[in-house]
C-alpha cells in the first residue's frame, strides 16, 4: 500500500526557534498534500492544502507567516513552524493524495513540544 | 454547529461484542464518507471508504451511509482487543476532509 513518512517523529525545541517537518510520499507521486494538527483527545484540524509548484492554501484562522509550507516536488512537502511558542505544541500530521487511487494516505505524525 | 458530529465516548465492550459507531453531518455537499482508525500517537489509517448510500462490508467491518438522514455508521463484528483505538469518521468534498471528534474504543479481553 501507499506509504507516507514524516520526519522527525518527535521534536522538542525552545520558544522562539523554528522547526521544519518533512512529509514524503515514498512510493507514489502526490500533487496535493495536506497538513493537519491534532490536540490531545481532539480531532484532526486541517491547516493548509499544499499543491506542488504553487502556493499553499491556508484554512481560516491559520497564520501563513507562522506556518510556512513548501511543496517543492511531487514527493515532498515541508511545514516550518516559525518562532515557535508553547501554544504551538501539538501533533502535526500530513497526508498525500495518490493520483492513481484517488485516496488520501496519512503520515505517522510529528509531535512538537515547545518549551 | 460542527459540520461533523461524533460522540467521543469512551466506549468499552467485551471481546467478541459488536462495536457500533456513528456520525451525523450537516453539509449536503459531502461526496465521500470514510472511517479511519488511529492508534495512540500514530497517524490515521483508512478502514472504509464509500460514496453512496447503503452498506459496504469488508471482513469484520460494515459501513453504512444514509444520505437522506445525513448519518453514517461503522460496525465491528467479533471485536478483538487489537481493535482498541480511536475511530474517526471523515467526509470529503473535492479533496478536503472534515473529521469527527473520534470515538475511543476499548475492547476488554
Amino acid at each position: 500500500g501507499a506509504v507516507v513518512s514524516q520526519h522527525p517523529s518527535r521534536v522538542i525545541c525552545k520558544s522562539g526557534t523554528s522547526v521544519k517537518i518533512e512529509c514524503r510520499s515514498l512510493d507514489f507521486q502526490a500533487t496535493t498534500m495536506f497538513w493537519y494538527r491534532q490536540f490531545p483527545k481532539q480531532s484532526l484540524m486541517l491547516m493548509a492544502t499544499s499543491n506542488e509548484g504553487s502556493k499553499a492554501t491556508y484554512e481560516q484562522g491559520v497564520e501563513k507567516d507562522k506556518f510556512l509550507i513548501n511543496h517543492a516536488s511531487l514527493t515532498l512537502s515541508t511545514l516550518t513552524v516559525t518562532s515557535a511558542h508553547p501554544e504551538d505544541s501539538s501533533f502535526y500530521i500530513c497526508s498525500a493524495i495518490s493520483v492513481s487511487t484517488d485516496t488520501q494516505y496519512f503520515g505517522p505524525g510529528t509531535r512538537l513540544t515547545v518549551l | 454547529q460542527k459540520e461533523v458530529e461524533q460522540d467521543p465516548g469512551p466506549l468499552s465492550v467485551p471481546e467478541g461484542a459488536i462495536v457500533s459507531l456513528n456520525c451525523t453531518y450537516s453539509n449536503s455537499a459531502f461526496q465521500y464518507f470514510m472511517w479511519y482508525r488511529q492508534y495512540s500517537r500514530k497517524g490515521p489509517e483508512l478502514l472504509m471508504y464509500t460514496y453512496s448510500s447503503g452498506n459496504k462490508e469488508d471482513g469484520r467491518f460494515t459501513a453504512q451511509v444514509d444520505k437522506s438522514s445525513k448519518y453514517i455508521s461503522l460496525f465491528i463484528r467479533d471485536s478483538q482487543p487489537s481493535d482498541s483505538a480511536t475511530y474517526l469518521c471523515a467526509m470529503r468534498v473535492d479533496y478536503k476532509l472534515s473529521f469527527g471528534a473520534g470515538t475511543t474504543v476499548t475492547v476488554r479481553a
